[in-house]
């Protein structure tokens, strides 16, 4: 399996529903990442997961809940989101870090495309 | 000033041309360099990662890394409509942090 997937490919919620974006990847990698991609605009990096913890907060709001049950699946909790919010959702994971400068390439998902009416 | 410039396009070309895509850096403290290549509405998708000047080749891709100048390019040879799409360079400083700084991405058009 050399792939990340993400589920669901797309989400329409409420700004007072709650749901869950999940993110597996069965490649061994020991980081995992969120990020938030708005239209013609490069990802913008939300966490960072290394080896299960949290290492990395982009100064996300608290309606963005990250977890990590283990080391292949990452799941963002999603509440009370706003219409802002609205975006593409992309999970990435890399390799752990290596010989000769390997482990700092990431993997993208397809991301889930959240639309908050 | 960015930390990494990229020439946001939008570029056309016909098939078959050579396509050469730029990015600027500012920050010496990049040493990891990656490719991505991105279609309408879904996820990057890493085509080069380099970490040492000079040129990597991969089918019809080259990455070229010049630490001295700041400077990186991918060329594209006998670009296909396929090809169509924004590319992202993605810079990552060494040390753990694991943080990747895009550029703005380049949207490309082949013409067939």
């Amino acid at each position: 399996d050399t792939e990340v997937t993400q589920t669901p490919k797309h989400l329409v919620m409420g700004m007072t529903n709650k749901k869950s974006l999940k993110c597996e990847q069965h490649m061994g990698h020991r980081a995992m990442y969120w990020y938030k991609q708005k239209a013609k605009k490069p990802p913008e990096l939300m966490f960072v997961y290394s080896y299960e913890k949290l290492s990395i907060n982009e100064s996300v709001p608290s309606r963005f809940s990250p977890e990590c049950p283990n080391s292949s699946l990452l799941n963002l909790h999603l509440h009370a989101l706003q219409p802002e919010d609205s975006a593409l959702y992309l999970c990435a994971s890399s390799p752990p870090v290596g010989t000769s400068g390997r482990g700092n390439e990431q993997f993208f998902g397809p991301g889930t495309r959240l639309t908050v009416l | 000033q960015k930390e990494v410039e990229q020439d946001p396009g939008p570029l056309s070309v016909p098939e078959g041309a050579i396509v050469s895509l730029n990015c600027t850096y500012s920050n010496s403290a990049f040493q990891y360099f990656m490719w991505y290549r991105q279609y309408s509405r879904k996820g990057p998708e890493l085509l080069m990662y380099t970490y040492s000047s000079g040129n990597k080749e991969d089918g019809r891709f080259t990455a070229q890394v010049d630490k001295s100048s700041k400077y990186i390019s991918l060329f594209i040879r006998d670009s296909q409509p396929s090809d169509s799409a924004t590319y992202l360079c993605g810079l990552c400083t060494s040390g753990s942090a694991r943080q990747l700084t895009f550029g703005s991405g380049t949207q490309l058009t082949v013409l067939p």
